[in-house]
């Protein structure tokens, strides 16, 4: 069974752009989360997608948004990149049970200049 | 959710048994302990949970105090590829209430030396 996928793996941009990200389940999945990792505060959690609904939402500004489509894929987007939005966002997958088994993928590694 | 706490870091000698100590004094009745590693540059990886029960998989061991306050993760025969840093995380049992989100603290850095 493949993986959680994350495209683009990495990717460059300026201060004030937007960038979009992809993340793909697993197969049957249909409960997707993202996080945030920066050296500095660590891994923190976005938001979580269940059923194209936001289920959960963690304490990132307004910029921060997503969506998952029927087929369970989700986009997260980011607008107005700051310095600080430099990290590496990664995304979780897990099927709908009672335990909190999740399945990350590599990660996007975003860097904003 | 309760939290915990880890020691910083740790080493441990390739072939002997890593354990891994978390405290969580705090845990409530419905908090499921979990483990969760990341090695260097890859996503998080699931390793174990418990309630109360000690649990062993094909990756670890986890042994719960009866209080439930503390637990340890037990990695029988630690290799060079167990190098990672490994966190510990309580997370309720109602995933529908409370979603899916999974609080990271530091974790701890486990070297595996040779």
């Amino acid at each position: 069974k493949a993986g959680v996928t994350q495209t683009p793996r990495y990717l460059i941009k300026t201060r004030g752009q937007q960038v979009t990200l992809s993340c793909s389940p697993i197969s049957g999945h249909r409960s997707v989360s993202w996080y945030q990792q920066t050296p500095g505060q660590g891994l923190q959690f976005l938001f979580e997608y269940f059923s194209e609904t936001q289920r959960n939402k963690g304490n990132f500004p307004g910029r921060f948004s997503g969506r998952q489509f029927s087929n369970s894929r989700s986009e997260m987007n980011v607008s107005t990149l700051e310095l600080g939005d430099s990290a590496l966002y990664l995304c979780a997958s897990r099927r709908n049970t009672g335990y909190n088994e999740q399945f990350f993928g590599p990660g996007t590694r975003l860097t904003v200049l | 959710d309760a939290k915990t706490t880890q020691p910083t870091s740790m080493d441990c000698a390739e072939g002997r048994a890593a354990n891994l100590p978390c405290n969580h004094s705090t845990i409530s009745e419905n908090e499921y302990v979990y483990w969760y590693r990341q090695i260097h540059s890859q996503g998080p990886q699931y390793i174990i949970h418990g309630l109360k029960n000690n649990e062993t998989n094909e990756m670890a061991s986890l042994i719960i105090t009866e209080d439930r306050k503390s637990s340890t993760l037990i990695l029988p025969h630690a290799t060079l590829r167990d190098t990672a840093v490994y966190y510990c995380i309580v997370s309720p049992a109602l995933i529908k209430a409370a979603g899916n989100k999974l609080t990271f603290g530091g974790g701890t850095r486990v070297l595996v030396k040779p």
